[in-house]
């Protein structure tokens, strides 16, 4: 298996566009999650999707931040309108089940710059 | 909060020595699990161990919990340059919750 794939690997726009991001998971597994990283708040889940259906998006910052999973092997999380604090790198992760018992396998990640 | 916190922020050490990194979290747990990730790239699992495990083992890596004292740690011996990396602690917070919540990370350098 190819892992998890993530694009746009690097992504740099404007203040007011919209960004779209996009995953693979690893086929088969149930779980994808979302994440972002920065150096001042570190890495933090974004929302978590079982199945297709998203099960907890309370990390989602605010309304500019959309999520969905139209089918178990594509997930995009969505930006509009970008703003420069969305700066950031964006993972993926998917897992076979909960992670109550299972490791999560992360993408590359998505560099984002809003200028 | 963070439910996990790494200590120390960052360490260095010349290549052959040990290195240990530490874990505190708030909540009960039914799993802790330590990732590693290299500059750039995304995390990379280690080593789970579970609540009512006491010490695990995996090549050179070697993980203690203590559930008593909400901590866990992670030994690297006989470090390597490759071993260059951050290292994250990754709880979820007991109950039925499909969620992991990531420490600070320690910053790991081993020099050559």
């Amino acid at each position: 298996d190819a892992g998890v794939i993530q694009s746009p690997r690097h992504e740099v726009t404007e203040m007011g566009q919209e960004v779209t991001l996009r995953c693979k998971p690893i086929s088969g597994h149930d779980y994808l999650f979302w994440y972002r990283q920065t150096m001042m708040r570190g890495l933090e889940l974004l929302i978590y999707f079982n199945n297709n259906v998203p099960i907890d998006d309370s990390g989602m910052p605010e309304d500019r931040f959309s999520a969905k999973m139209p089918n178990a092997s594509f997930s995009t999380l969505k930006i509009q309108p970008s703003e420069p604090r969305d700066s950031a790198v964006y993972f993926c992760a998917s897992s076979l089940a909960g992670p109550l018992s299972y490791e999560q396998y992360f993408g590359p990640g998505t560099r984002l710059t809003v200028t | 909060s963070q439910q996990g916190e790494e200590d120390p922020q960052a360490l260095s050490i010349q290549e052959g020595e040990n290195a240990t990194m530490n874990c505190s979290y708030k909540t009960s747990i039914n799993n802790l699990q330590w990732y590693r990730q290299n500059s750039g790239r995304g995390l990379v699992h280690l080593i789970l161990i579970r609540s009512n495990e006491r010490e695990k083992h995996s090549g050179r890596l070697r993980v203690t919990l203590d559930t008593s004292k909400k901590s866990s740690s992670l030994l690297i011996t006989a470090s390597r340059a490759a071993d260059t990396a951050s290292y994250f602690c990754a709880t979820d917070k007991g109950g039925n919750t499909d969620k992991l919540i990531f420490g600070t990370g320690t910053r790991l350098q081993v020099f050559p």
